[in-house]
C-alpha cells in the first residue's frame, strides 16, 4: 500500500529565512510519480511539481527546490528567503502507474507553513 | 473561466438529507476523482472513474455515490448525509485529450459542506 508521511505538522519561520518541508513515502511499484501541491489560505489546490521515479535531478524553479532521494525515499521540499505569501499549507503526494495512474493520489496530511513578517 | 468547477461552494445540510456535489471539467480530461479534506488528514480519495463506464472505489466510499453522466461531468452523493461528513470536497480531473501521462491532476475550487 502506498503511503505518504509528511512529520511536520506545522512550521514558522521568519521572513526571508530558508525552509524545507520533509516528505517520506512508501511504494512497492518501480513507477511512481511524486506532487507537491500548496493549499493557500483561500483554500484551492496548486500544482507545484511532479516527479517520477526515474528522474532523481534535484529541481530548481525560483526559490523553490526539490531534492528526491530514492536510497532514503524522500522527496523535500524547500523555500529559500521564504517570503509571506509563501504561507499556506503543502501537501506532498504519491501515485503509481499501474493502470496509467488513474487510481487517484495518496496524500501527506499537510505541513502548515507560516512565515512571519 | 474555470477548467475545473464545483457547485456548489459551499453548502449547510440537515442530518439525513440527500445532497449531490457537481463537478464539470472543461480540459478534455478522461479520468475524473473525488477527495475530500478534513483538517490534520490532508486529502483522502472517494472514487474515481477512469471514463463514462468506469467508476471505482477510493479509501473511503462507505455513505457517497458517484455518478458519471458525461465525460465532463462527475456528481457526488451523499444519500442520507450525517455530521461526520462535514468536510472540505474536491473534484480532480487527468488525462490529456491527445494521451500522455495521466498523472497530473487538476482540482477544482472546492466544495465546503456542513451537516449539522
Amino acid at each position: 500500500a502506498q503511503k505518504v508521511t509528511q512529520a511536520q505538522t506545522e512550521i514558522s519561520v521568519v521572513e526571508k529565512e530558508d525552509v524545507t518541508l520533509d516528505c517520506v513515502y512508501e511504494t512497492r511499484d518501480t513507477t511512481y510519480y511524486l506532487f507537491w501541491y500548496k493549499q493557500p489560505p483561500s483554500g484551492e489546490l496548486v500544482f507545484l511539481i511532479r516527479r517520477n521515479s526515474f528522474d532523481e535531478q534535484n529541481e530548481i524553479s525560483g526559490r523553490y527546490s526539490w531534492n528526491f532521494q530514492k536510497s532514503t525515499s524522500s522527496f523535500n521540499f524547500t523555500i529559500t528567503a521564504s517570503q509571506v505569501v509563501d504561507s499556506a499549507v503543502y501537501f506532498c503526494a504519491l501515485s503509481d502507474d499501474s493502470g496509467g495512474g488513474a487510481d487517484g493520489l495518496t496524500f501527506g496530511k499537510g505541513t502548515h507553513l507560516i512565515i512571519q513578517p | 473561466d474555470a477548467d475545473v468547477t464545483q457547485t456548489p461552494r459551499n453548502r449547510i445540510t440537515k442530518t439525513g438529507k440527500r445532497i449531490m456535489l457537481e463537478c464539470s471539467q472543461t480540459k478534455g480530461h478522461d479520468r475524473m476523482y473525488w477527495y475530500r479534506q478534513d483538517p490534520g488528514l490532508g486529502l483522502r480519495l472517494i472514487y474515481y472513474s477512469f471514463d463514462v463506464k468506469d467508476i471505482n472505489k477510493g479509501e473511503i466510499s462507505d455513505g457517497y455515490s458517484v455518478s458519471r453522466q458525461a465525460q465532463a461531468k462527475f456528481s457526488l452523493s451523499l444519500e442520507s448525509a450525517i455530521p461526520n461528513q462535514t468536510a472540505l470536497y474536491f473534484c480532480a480531473t487527468s488525462g490529456t485529450p491527445a494521451g500522455g501521462p495521466h498523472n497530473e491532476q487538476f482540482f477544482g475550487p472546492g466544495t465546503r459542506l456542513t451537516v449539522l
